[in-house]
Protein backbone atom coordinates (compact mmCIF):
# COMPACT_ATOMS: atom_id res chain seq x y z
CA UNK A 1 0.00 0.00 0.00
CA UNK A 2 2.44 2.62 -1.14
CA UNK A 3 0.00 5.56 -2.11
CA UNK A 4 2.39 8.38 -3.09
CA UNK A 5 6.29 7.48 -3.27
CA UNK A 6 9.12 10.69 -4.33
CA UNK A 7 12.78 10.25 -4.43
CA UNK A 8 15.00 10.81 -3.29
CA UNK A 9 14.19 12.25 -0.19
CA UNK A 10 17.09 14.27 0.66
CA UNK A 11 19.64 15.77 -1.84
CA UNK A 12 22.31 18.38 -2.07
CA UNK A 13 23.26 20.19 -5.41
CA UNK A 14 25.70 23.01 -6.57
CA UNK A 15 24.68 25.56 -7.97
CA UNK A 16 23.97 24.86 -12.01
CA UNK A 17 23.44 21.53 -11.27
CA UNK A 18 20.17 19.70 -12.69
CA UNK A 19 18.21 16.87 -11.11
CA UNK A 20 15.07 15.19 -11.75
CA UNK A 21 12.35 14.37 -8.80
CA UNK A 22 10.86 11.60 -9.15
CA UNK A 23 7.20 10.81 -8.12
CA UNK A 24 4.99 7.99 -8.58
CA UNK A 25 1.42 6.88 -7.33
CA UNK A 26 -0.77 3.74 -7.16
CA UNK A 27 -3.90 4.54 -6.84
CA UNK A 28 -5.12 5.33 -10.53
CA UNK A 29 -5.30 9.13 -9.72
CA UNK A 30 -5.79 11.41 -12.80
CA UNK A 31 -4.66 14.68 -11.04
CA UNK A 32 -0.84 14.99 -9.96
CA UNK A 33 0.67 17.91 -8.32
CA UNK A 34 4.41 19.24 -7.25
CA UNK A 35 4.69 21.87 -4.32
CA UNK A 36 7.40 23.51 -2.34
CA UNK A 37 7.30 24.22 1.04
CA UNK A 38 8.96 27.06 2.61
CA UNK A 39 9.26 28.77 5.98
CA UNK A 40 6.27 31.20 6.23
CA UNK A 41 5.27 30.63 2.89
CA UNK A 42 3.24 27.34 2.87
CA UNK A 43 3.02 25.03 0.18
CA UNK A 44 2.90 26.71 -3.20
CA UNK A 45 1.87 24.82 -6.82
CA UNK A 46 4.72 24.45 -9.52
CA UNK A 47 3.10 22.52 -11.90
CA UNK A 48 0.10 19.98 -11.60
CA UNK A 49 -1.25 17.37 -14.18
CA UNK A 50 -4.92 17.14 -14.44
CA UNK A 51 -4.87 13.95 -16.72
CA UNK A 52 -2.08 11.63 -18.30
CA UNK A 53 -0.51 13.97 -21.34
CA UNK A 54 -1.59 16.94 -19.91
CA UNK A 55 0.47 19.81 -17.51
CA UNK A 56 -0.48 23.25 -16.47
CA UNK A 57 1.78 25.86 -14.26
CA UNK A 58 1.33 26.33 -11.10
CA UNK A 59 1.69 29.29 -8.53
CA UNK A 60 5.67 29.27 -8.88
CA UNK A 61 6.93 27.50 -12.28
CA UNK A 62 9.83 29.52 -13.17
CA UNK A 63 13.36 27.05 -13.37
CA UNK A 64 10.98 23.78 -13.22
CA UNK A 65 9.95 21.83 -15.56
CA UNK A 66 8.13 18.59 -15.47
CA UNK A 67 6.65 15.31 -17.44
CA UNK A 68 3.91 13.22 -17.29
CA UNK A 69 5.22 10.21 -17.73
CA UNK A 70 2.25 8.41 -17.55
CA UNK A 71 -0.67 7.87 -15.21
CA UNK A 72 1.45 6.89 -12.51
CA UNK A 73 4.59 9.06 -12.96
CA UNK A 74 4.73 12.88 -12.38
CA UNK A 75 8.67 13.91 -12.68
CA UNK A 76 10.43 17.85 -11.87
CA UNK A 77 13.24 18.83 -13.42
CA UNK A 78 15.74 21.28 -12.11
CA UNK A 79 17.73 22.13 -15.47
CA UNK A 80 20.13 24.55 -13.21
CA UNK A 81 19.59 24.81 -9.65
CA UNK A 82 19.69 27.85 -7.32
CA UNK A 83 19.83 28.51 -4.31
CA UNK A 84 16.57 30.17 -4.05
CA UNK A 85 15.23 26.42 -5.06
CA UNK A 86 16.29 25.19 -1.72
CA UNK A 87 13.04 24.02 -0.39
CA UNK A 88 11.06 20.88 0.78
CA UNK A 89 9.37 19.48 -2.57
CA UNK A 90 5.96 17.32 -2.50
CA UNK A 91 4.44 15.06 -5.21
CA UNK A 92 0.42 15.04 -4.59
CA UNK A 93 -2.20 13.17 -6.46
CA UNK A 94 -5.77 12.96 -6.06
CA UNK A 95 -8.86 11.56 -7.92
CA UNK A 96 -10.64 14.26 -10.45
CA UNK A 97 -13.25 16.36 -9.05
CA UNK A 98 -12.01 16.63 -5.11
CA UNK A 99 -13.81 13.60 -4.15
CA UNK A 100 -11.16 12.49 -2.00
CA UNK A 101 -8.28 14.15 -0.50
CA UNK A 102 -4.60 14.47 -1.98
CA UNK A 103 -2.40 12.33 -0.91
CA UNK A 104 0.81 13.24 -0.56
CA UNK A 105 4.84 11.88 -0.76
CA UNK A 106 7.31 11.67 2.37
CA UNK A 107 8.58 14.89 0.71
CA UNK A 108 12.39 15.97 -0.97
CA UNK A 109 14.59 18.04 1.00
CA UNK A 110 16.72 19.62 -1.54
CA UNK A 111 19.62 21.92 -0.41
CA UNK A 112 21.65 24.19 -3.52
CA UNK A 113 24.89 25.51 -2.67
CA UNK B 1 -6.70 33.86 -9.25
CA UNK B 2 -7.76 31.81 -5.72
CA UNK B 3 -6.30 33.46 -2.64
CA UNK B 4 -6.18 31.87 0.34
CA UNK B 5 -5.13 33.60 3.72
CA UNK B 6 -4.67 32.47 7.06
CA UNK B 7 -4.54 35.31 9.20
CA UNK B 8 -2.43 33.70 12.94
CA UNK B 9 0.60 32.30 12.14
CA UNK B 10 0.98 30.82 15.24
CA UNK B 11 -0.86 29.65 18.50
CA UNK B 12 -0.77 27.99 21.42
CA UNK B 13 -3.65 26.94 23.71
CA UNK B 14 -3.96 24.50 26.69
CA UNK B 15 -4.50 20.75 26.46
CA UNK B 16 -7.90 20.01 26.60
CA UNK B 17 -9.02 23.64 25.71
CA UNK B 18 -10.99 24.58 22.59
CA UNK B 19 -9.10 26.60 19.54
CA UNK B 20 -10.19 27.91 16.06
CA UNK B 21 -8.23 28.33 13.40
CA UNK B 22 -8.51 30.96 10.70
CA UNK B 23 -8.88 30.81 6.93
CA UNK B 24 -10.57 33.14 4.48
CA UNK B 25 -9.96 32.41 0.68
CA UNK B 26 -11.22 34.63 -2.36
CA UNK B 27 -12.52 33.04 -5.67
CA UNK B 28 -15.19 33.97 -8.01
CA UNK B 29 -16.41 30.36 -8.68
CA UNK B 30 -19.55 29.11 -6.86
CA UNK B 31 -18.69 25.03 -6.96
CA UNK B 32 -15.41 24.21 -4.81
CA UNK B 33 -14.06 22.18 -2.38
CA UNK B 34 -12.07 23.45 0.84
CA UNK B 35 -9.67 21.22 3.12
CA UNK B 36 -7.74 21.61 5.97
CA UNK B 37 -4.84 19.18 6.34
CA UNK B 38 -2.46 18.81 9.02
CA UNK B 39 1.57 18.60 8.66
CA UNK B 40 2.90 17.05 12.20
CA UNK B 41 6.93 17.05 12.91
CA UNK B 42 6.94 14.29 10.82
CA UNK B 43 6.37 16.35 7.60
CA UNK B 44 3.64 14.17 6.42
CA UNK B 45 0.34 15.96 5.18
CA UNK B 46 -3.02 14.55 6.71
CA UNK B 47 -6.45 15.05 5.86
CA UNK B 48 -8.25 16.55 8.68
CA UNK B 49 -11.66 17.70 7.23
CA UNK B 50 -13.46 18.42 3.97
CA UNK B 51 -16.27 20.76 2.67
CA UNK B 52 -18.16 20.75 -0.57
CA UNK B 53 -19.06 24.59 -1.27
CA UNK B 54 -22.67 23.11 -1.94
CA UNK B 55 -23.59 21.96 1.08
CA UNK B 56 -24.59 24.24 3.94
CA UNK B 57 -23.80 21.51 6.90
CA UNK B 58 -20.47 22.20 8.32
CA UNK B 59 -18.55 19.01 8.43
CA UNK B 60 -17.90 16.95 11.37
CA UNK B 61 -14.77 14.41 12.06
CA UNK B 62 -14.82 13.59 15.71
CA UNK B 63 -13.33 16.61 17.49
CA UNK B 64 -12.72 18.80 14.49
CA UNK B 65 -15.69 20.79 12.95
CA UNK B 66 -15.42 23.82 10.44
CA UNK B 67 -17.74 26.79 10.83
CA UNK B 68 -18.22 27.53 6.26
CA UNK B 69 -19.63 30.69 5.56
CA UNK B 70 -19.63 30.81 1.70
CA UNK B 71 -21.15 34.76 1.16
CA UNK B 72 -17.95 35.48 3.79
CA UNK B 73 -15.63 33.51 1.87
CA UNK B 74 -15.04 31.82 5.22
CA UNK B 75 -14.00 28.48 6.40
CA UNK B 76 -12.60 27.94 9.93
CA UNK B 77 -11.40 24.99 12.05
CA UNK B 78 -12.35 24.24 15.47
CA UNK B 79 -10.87 21.89 17.48
CA UNK B 80 -12.42 20.64 20.74
CA UNK B 81 -10.95 19.13 23.68
CA UNK B 82 -7.25 19.78 22.49
CA UNK B 83 -4.30 16.83 22.43
CA UNK B 84 -0.83 17.21 22.73
CA UNK B 85 -0.65 15.28 19.30
CA UNK B 86 -2.92 18.16 17.74
CA UNK B 87 0.41 19.89 18.06
CA UNK B 88 1.11 20.54 14.05
CA UNK B 89 1.54 23.05 11.08
CA UNK B 90 -2.46 23.51 10.23
CA UNK B 91 -2.92 23.69 6.29
CA UNK B 92 -6.16 25.58 4.69
CA UNK B 93 -7.18 24.49 1.08
CA UNK B 94 -8.97 25.48 -1.68
CA UNK B 95 -10.16 23.41 -5.05
CA UNK B 96 -11.61 24.43 -7.97
CA UNK B 97 -13.82 21.59 -9.86
CA UNK B 98 -13.33 22.43 -13.12
CA UNK B 99 -9.49 22.21 -12.60
CA UNK B 100 -8.38 20.09 -9.49
CA UNK B 101 -5.71 22.89 -8.83
CA UNK B 102 -5.33 22.85 -5.51
CA UNK B 103 -4.05 26.20 -3.91
CA UNK B 104 -3.19 26.48 0.01
CA UNK B 105 -2.41 29.11 2.90
CA UNK B 106 0.64 29.77 4.67
CA UNK B 107 -0.60 27.79 7.69
CA UNK B 108 -0.89 27.91 10.88
CA UNK B 109 1.67 26.45 13.61
CA UNK B 110 -0.61 25.36 16.28
CA UNK B 111 1.16 24.41 19.87
CA UNK B 112 -0.71 22.31 22.58
CA UNK B 113 0.67 22.82 26.15
CA UNK B 114 0.58 20.42 28.68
Amino acid sequence: NAGVTQTPKFQVLKTGQSMTLQCAQDMNHNSMYWYRQDPGMGLRLIYYSASEGTTDKGEVPNGYNVSRLNKREFSLRLESAAPSQTSVYFCASSATGGSTEAFFGQGTRLTVV
Amino acid sequence: AQTVTQSQPEMSVQEAETVTLSCTYDTSENNYYLFWYKQPPSRQMILVIRQEAYKQQNATENRFSVNFQKAAKSFSLKISDSQLGDTAMYFCAFMKWVDDKIIFGKGTRLHILP
